[in-house]
């Protein structure tokens, strides 16, 4: 079983597009994250879930706008995709929001063209 | 064995040697520490953790060491195989915050 699992795996898309990106968790775990990681294999973190809630939220472009329906799930939705968001995404969790290792999931590797 | 005085981006070993991985972190205020493994089309895979009221950890192969004067985490992976040819990362956290990475390091392990 994937502890977490995110869908797409890979994504091409015209600039301009909209697209998500879903990540399922079954580790019953109360954190979720998303990561971006470009072309140098550079890690950033974009956003943190607690609970459902948002509680970390880096420097992104309001274009990005992460949802968690319930504690298990965190999708990312880019709206007017641009050639700079070409990056490997990856989501992650962990049982509490810090001092604690993070589950990641095998990434998207999306491709705005 | 081979080691690494500053972190530098790539570390080729032969097989059966002592590879040693450093990494420098930024935050004097970080509490825990976690060195990553990335293999080719994954996602980062945990391999140790130490906490700062420590200065050495060992795992199964492998080491973690931190010095928190000079703010510096070292991977040491014992007897190295082409299986751990991968990149890694150390990664610092504090309360409130989430994993902040470090620059990966590349191992390339021949046989």
């Amino acid at each position: 079983d994937t502890a977490v699992s995110q869908t797409p795996k890979y994504l091409v898309t015209q600039m301009g597009n909209d697209k998500s990106i879903k990540c399922e968790q079954n580790l019953g775990h109360d954190t979720m994250y998303w990561y971006k990681q470009d072309s140098k294999k550079f890690l950033k973190i974009m956003f943190s879930y607690n609970n459902k809630e948002l509680i970390i939220n880096e420097t992104v472009p309001n274009r990005f706008s992460p949802k968690s329906p319930d504690k298990a799930h965190l999708n990312l939705h880019i709206n007017s995709l641009e050639l700079g968001d070409s990056a490997v995404y990856f989501c992650a969790s962990s049982q509490a929001p810090s001092l604690t290792e993070a589950f990641f999931g095998q990434g998207t590797r999306l491709t705005v063209v | 064995g081979e080691s690494v005085g500053l972190h530098l981006p790539t570390l080729s070993v032969q097989e059966g040697d002592n590879s040693i991985i450093n990494c420098a972190y930024s935050n004097s205020a970080s509490d825990y520490f976690i060195w990553y493994k990335q293999e080719s089309g994954k996602g980062p895979q945990f391999i140790i953790d130490i906490r700062s009221n420590m200065d050495k950890r060992q795992g199964q192969r492998v080491t973690v060491l931190l010095n928190k004067t000079v703010k510096h985490l070292s991977l040491q992976i014992a007897a190295t195989q082409p299986g751990d040819s991968a990149v890694y990362f150390c990664a610092e956290n504090q309360a409130g915050t989430a994993l902040i990475f470090g620059k990966g390091t590349t191992l390339s392990v021949s046989s």
